[in-house]
């Protein structure tokens, strides 16, 4: 059964801090991994999609990481700020595109 | 460019009526794909139209459908609504199938009394 494992489920961190946010996958064949920022309240936004091929992927302070041997990911973010505070949804696609999602990570940054 | 359009946004429904709700993508994309988001089970893959066509389909039961037309503008509809069914429905579109550019809406907001 294709699965999308994210670690924590959530984290409180200080503004400016760093940190990074853990994705596990079982879905196989692999087609392409994305990371989405939800807001309360609103629909999830991209920030970044990486294929087979593709071991890290940059979006401003996102920096996402994947290795397809060890089926992992994690989405790194540099010097948080408020509005960082969301869900982040870690979404596997596999074999006709069909995305298996994660549960995400409740990201709480405090001034 | 607009965005996702989802109407309405918000919905209020009783146990076993229907609802149908609307999905307008963004101009030129032609695919169009519908989530379920509850606080329990988190995001889940409803189905994927393409040129009118479904092209997959996830782990729901029959009550749920859908439909796209043929100016890509898509529908869902829930019958026989259950306590269960309240949730975020998500509708996101794409350019290409393959959703590698899958941009959402804002989502209706579905409670079923």
């Amino acid at each position: 059964k294709n699965q999308v494992e994210q670690s924590p489920q959530s984290l409180i961190i200080l503004e400016g801090k760093n940190c990074t946010l853990q994705c596990n996958y079982t879905v196989s064949p692999f087609s392409n991994l994305r990371w989405y920022k939800q807001d309360t309240g609103r629909g999830p936004v991209s920030l970044t999609i990486m294929t087979f091929s593709e071991n890290t992927k940059s979006n401003g302070r996102y920096t996402a990481t994947l290795d397809a041997d060890t089926k992992q990911s994690s989405l790194h973010i540099t010097a948080s700020q408020l509005s960082d505070s969301a869900s982040y949804i870690c979404v596997v696609s596999g074999g006709s595109y069909i995305p298996t999602f994660g549960r995400g990570t409740s990201l709480i940054v405090h001034p | 460019k607009a965005g996702v359009t989802q109407t309405p946004r918000y919905l209020i429904k009783t146990r076993g009526q229907q609802v149908t709700l609307s999905c307008s993508p963004i101009s030129g994309h032609r695919s169009v794909s519908w989530y379920q988001q509850t606080p329990g089970q988190g995001l889940q893959f409803l189905f994927e139209y393409f040129s009118e066509t479904q092209r997959n389909k996830g782990n729901f039961p029959g009550r749920f459908s859908g439909r796209q037309f043929s100016n890509s503008r898509s529908e869902m509809n829930v019958s026989t609504l259950e306590l269960g069914d309240s949730a975020l429905y998500l509708c996101a579109s794409s350019p290409r199938q393959d959703n590698t550019e899958a941009f959402f809406g804002q989502g209706t907001r579905l409670t079923v009394v």
